[in-house]
């Protein structure tokens, strides 16, 4: 199993602001994962991170929007940019093992 | 084009009933099932899995019902609880996606 801690777990920001949400995970992992859940929404994938490489971005979401670090194994962190509330959701970050993917608590993010 | 649907959106079950939530997939490469549950504040977890190998799988009170040919797969939560009173989620992956693919969310509200 693996254990996930993201930061913060809540903000409420201004818009045109920008967001920087961190992940810790307890093992070392070659690909994490960014999703975004909209109120009473499902988990949409907003890109695949990869250590060494850059991010890969699903339709409908860019780099410039969502920028996108891994320095390492074990933390990645998004960036949620130039905030509008449409930004406002939960964003969560996973990890994929044999058989199972692990969430973070999620960050929940109210833009104003 | 939406690859897994899910039903019903919310489901409202007596404490003792039980609760049987639906998923169909479109892709026949697909080759894992999971099924997660999520509380308000937290991430998803998995509560249960399954591979097109078999056609059911038992976990306690937990049930995936799995037809290949139908490509349908269902959870039912036999003796509902209270505490089960959860959003779940299933999901989908396999073949050339690297990735999970969620449905949109079953609310699950069991009554005492």
């Amino acid at each position: 199993s693996a254990v996930i801690s993201q930061k913060p777990s809540r903000d409420i920001c201004q818009r045109g602001t920008s967001l920087t949400i961190q992940c810790q995970v307890d093992s070392q992992v070659t690909m994490m994962f960014w999703y975004r859940q909209q109120p009473g929404q499902s988990l949409t994938l907003i890109a695949t991170a990869n250590q060494g490489s850059e991010a890969t971005y699903e339709s409908g979401f860019v780099i410039d929007k969502f920028p996108i670090s891994r320095p390492n194994l074990t933390f990645s962190t998004l960036t949620v940019s130039n905030m509008s509330p449409e930004d406002s959701s939960i964003y969560l970050c996973s990890v994929e093992s044999p058989g199972e993917a692990f969430f973070g608590p999620g960050t929940r993010l109210t833009v104003l | 084009q939406q690859q897994v649907k899910q039903s019903p959106q919310s489901l409202i079950v007596q404490k003792g009933g039980i609760s049987i939530i639906n998923c169909a997939y479109e892709n026949t490469a697909f080759d894992y099932f999971p099924w997660y549950q999520q509380f308000p504040g937290k991430g998803p977890a998995l509560l249960i899995a399954i591979r097109p190998d078999v056609s059911e799988k038992k976990e306690g009170r937990f049930t995936i019902s799995f037809n290949k040919s139908a490509k349908q797969f269902s959870l039912h939560i036999m003796d509902s609880q209270p505490g089960d009173s959860a959003t779940y989620f299933c999901a989908v992956t396999g073949g050339s996606q690297g990735n999970l693919i969620f449905g949109k969310g079953t609310k699950l509200s069991v009554k005492p």
